[in-house]
C-alpha cells in the first residue's frame, strides 16, 4: 500500500466546523475511492472518483459530505457542520482500474482519525 | 446484496504455526473479487491477497494463501509460519458492481511468542 499519502492522519474538529481531508492516489492510479470505519467495524465504501468526475456516489450522506478530485492536486473528502457521529477514520484507495474483471486491487492510504468534540 | 460475513472475532496462535481465519460471502453476481486486508494498530491498511471468482486455482503470496471453495461461498485466509507480526485485524473484502469493497468485521489475530 505505499504510496496513497493521506493527510493529515488525525484531524480533531469541534461540532460545527468543517474537516478537509486529503488524499494523493499511487502514481500511476486515476481511481480513487474514499471508505469509512466506524469503530469496531469494517470499512463502508463511500464515494468512488476519478480525474474531475464522480463516478458513485452511492454510500456517502446526501447532506455535510463532498468529494472532488481535481485535474490537478489531491483528492479532497470535505465535511461540513461535522457532528459527533462523524468521528471516524476515512481511507483513501487508489486502483490503476476500476473494474474488477481486471482485478482492480484497491491499495489504501493509513487514514485519517476524524475526532468530534 | 452482497454480504461478508467473519465468525471469528479474535483468534490466538503459537509463533511459527499455521492459522486460518474464516470468511464466507454472498452475492448473485457470477464476476466479483476477493481480497484479504491486514490493518495493525497503527491503522493502515494492507493489501495481502486476491482471488478472483473465476479463477481456477488458489491464490498464493508468501506465506499467505487463499482457500477458495466456490461452491460453499467461502474465501478462507490461511497464514502459514505466523510471527509475531503478524498480530492485527485481518478483513475480508468482496468487489462488487465492479469496483466497491464491501469489507467483513474482522479477525483479531494474536500471535504469542
Amino acid at each position: 500500500n505505499a504510496g496513497v499519502m493521506q493527510n493529515p492522519r488525525h484531524l480533531v474538529r469541534r461540532r460545527g466546523q468543517e474537516a478537509r481531508l486529503r488524499c494523493s492516489p499511487m502514481k500511476g492510479h486515476s481511481h480513487v475511492y474514499w471508505y469509512r470505519q466506524l469503530p469496531e467495524e469494517g470499512l463502508k465504501f463511500m464515494v468512488y472518483l476519478q480525474k474531475e468526475n464522480i463516478i458513485d456516489e452511492s454510500g456517502m450522506p446526501k447532506e455535510r459530505f463532498s468529494a472532488e478530485f481535481p485535474k490537478e492536486g489531491p483528492s479532497i473528502l470535505r465535511i461540513q457542520q461535522v457532528v459527533r457521529g462523524d468521528s471516524a477514520a476515512y481511507f483513501c484507495a487508489s486502483s490503476t482500474t476500476g473494474s474488477a474483471l481486471a482485478k482492480n486491487i484497491q491499495y489504501f492510504g493509513a487514514g485519517t482519525r476524524l475526532s468530534v468534540l | 446484496a452482497q454480504k461478508i460475513t467473519q465468525t471469528q472475532p479474535g483468534m490466538f496462535v503459537q509463533e511459527k504455526e499455521a492459522v486460518t481465519l474464516d470468511c464466507t460471502y454472498d452475492t448473485s453476481d457470477p464476476s466479483y473479487g476477493l481480497f484479504w486486508y491486514k490493518q495493525p494498530s497503527s491503522g493502515e491498511m494492507i493489501f495481502l491477497i486476491y482471488q478472483g471468482s473465476y479463477d481456477q486455482q488458489n491464490a498464493t503470496e508468501g506465506r499467505y494463501s487463499l482457500n477458495f471453495q466456490k461452491a460453499r461461498k467461502s474465501a478462507n485466509l490461511v497464514i502459514s509460519a505466523s510471527q509475531l507480526g503478524d498480530s492485527a485485524m485481518y478483513f475480508c473484502a468482496m468487489s462488487y458492481n465492479d469496483y466497491k469493497l464491501s469489507f467483513g468485521a474482522g479477525t483479531t489475530v494474536t500471535v504469542r511468542a
